[in-house]
């Protein structure tokens, strides 16, 4: 059964460092999407990023960077020059193409990050 | 704008009455669910609907019923709260184009229940 194992139950950084979430996964699938979502004090989910399973290119997105590597089943996170405004709980998750349903979201636990000045 | 609208946002209601939670969104989106986050545990899947009429059990479906009478709302039931169903709540939705499910999931802003 598909899993996603976010080890970091909660980080501290002081503003300006760099700080990297990791998150691994296990499926047996071969078509998956990975993703990663922001729950900032207010509640809502605010969607990162969505990768699927055949594209393991990196990603910039300003401070945002994803690193996919299908040899460790990992989907890390790095913020760089963290910001108090990143102070939230981030979420991984995985879905399922082959043997369920791309909408289908497995989560993880989440990773709290507390930024401060 | 699109989104997705779950009513009420917030709700302390107590142990045995009934309550539902509204969903509702305006992208004309087959695959709708629900999912519930709970401290340490991430969020985990309720329900789920690929459309009209067609639902099924997501992860943690006990206590919990579900319609989908029209497409664009999907309600969620609580028949008989109870206090562990104490959580955060969100509804989400999502296109199938061609019978395919493109994963582009949008979430409703959440709805936290206390139940007494």
């Amino acid at each position: 059964a598909q899993k996603v194992t976010q080890a970091q139950t909660e980080i501290s950084v002081v503003e300006k460092e760099d700080v990297t979430l990791d998150c691994v996964y296990e499926t047996r699938d071969t078509t998956y999407y990975l993703f990663w979502y922001k729950q900032p004090p207010s509640g809502e989910l605010v969607f990162l990023i969505r990768r699927n399973s055949f594209d393991e290119q990196n990603e910039i997105s300003g401070r945002y960077s994803w690193n996919f590597q299908k040899s460790t089943s990992s989907f890390n996170f790095t913020i760089t020059a963290s910001q108090v405004v990143d102070s939230a709980v981030y979420f991984c998750a995985l879905s399922e193409v082959d043997t369920g349903t791309a909408s289908k979201l497995t989560f993880g636990t989440g990773t709290r990050l507390q930024v401060t000045l | 704008e699109a989104q997705v609208t779950q009513n009420p946002r917030y709700l302390i209601t107590v142990t045995g009455k009934k309550l539902t939670v509204t969903c509702s969104q305006n992208m004309n989106h087959e695959y709708m669910s629900w999912y519930r986050q709970d401290p340490g545990l991430g969020l985990r899947q309720i329900y789920y609907s690929m459309n009209v009429e067609v639902t099924d059990k997501g992860d943690v479906p006990e206590g919990y019923k579900v319609s989908r009478k029209e497409k664009r709302n999907f309600p969620l039931i609580l028949e008989s709260p109870s206090p562990n169903q104490t959580s955060l709540y969100f509804c989400a939705s999502s296109l199938v184009s061609g019978r395919v499910d493109t994963g582009e999931l949008f979430f409703g802003e959440g709805s936290r229940l206390t139940v007494l």
